[in-house]
């Protein structure tokens, strides 16, 4: 199957620091990459989807000059969070999809702790 | 406000009961429908998916689905349930009018715990 790696997995920051957070498909072309947010026991909110060379559409409620995407290549995706907050510490999950089937493939997501 | 809701938050089973998980949308017009699971400690997982044709899908692990498309629900069921299948299981919607990308609106997850 598809696989999406991220990096770091984990990752500590400072308050007012920013961190970028690596989303990869190792075994195909992600057309298209989202990026979500999993709070504990709580389900994916989806942030913001990106097609390679475009720029990311967010969902309502998501702050784009706080939450940078880029995806410069069809195999790479990359989220910085910018003067992160204690409030952004959270788990955050890419994934990829390839051109006409609608699955999504998951990357296992990065823990952030912003202190 | 248009949503995907999963009635059941936390199920607990013995080994061998049967499942049911309710999931239910309420977007019109033509949706795309998906089951993910997610293992302790592990990534989101596809189970099945329904975009068109047979109603009932049929999935990994024994897992099935049936889409009934006048109750907006798309149930997730398997007839005997083990120690393994213990996990977060995720409805998911791929709804109209995504503006061409393959965008995803999850529920909020039924916790499934499997007693030996």
């Amino acid at each position: 199957g598809a696989v999406v790696s991220q990096h770091p997995s984990r990752v500590i920051c400072k308050s007012g620091t920013s961190v970028k957070i690596e989303c990869r498909s190792l075994d195909f072309q992600a057309t298209t990459m989202f990026w979500y947010r999993q709070f504990p026991k709580q389900s994916l909110m989806l942030m913001a989807t990106s097609n390679e060379g475009s720029k990311a559409t967010y969902e309502q409620g998501v702050e784009k000059d706080k939450f940078l995407i880029n995806h410069a290549s069809l195999t790479l995706s990359t989220l910085t969070v910018t003067s992160a907050h204690p409030e952004d510490s959270s788990f955050y999950i890419c994934s990829g999809a390839g051109t006409a089937n609608y699955e999504q493939y998951f990357g296992p997501g990065t823990r952030l702790t912003v202190t | 406000a248009q949503s995907v809701s999963q009635h059941n938050h936390h199920v607990i089973l013995s080994e061998a009961a049967s499942l049911e998980l309710g999931c239910n949308y309420s977007y019109g017009g033509t949706v795309n429908l998906f089951w993910y699971v997610q293992y302790p400690g592990q990534h989101l997982q596809l189970l099945l998916k329904y975009f068109s044709g047979d109603p009932l899908v049929k999935g990994i692990k024994g897992f099935e689905a049936e889409f009934i498309k006048s109750k907006f629900s798309f149930n997730l069921r398997k007839p005997s349930v083990q120690w393994s299948d213990t996990a977060e299981y995720f409805c998911a919607v791929n709804p109209p009018f995504s503006g061409g990308y393959n965008k995803l609106i999850f529920g909020a997850g039924t916790r499934l715990a499997v007693h030996p």
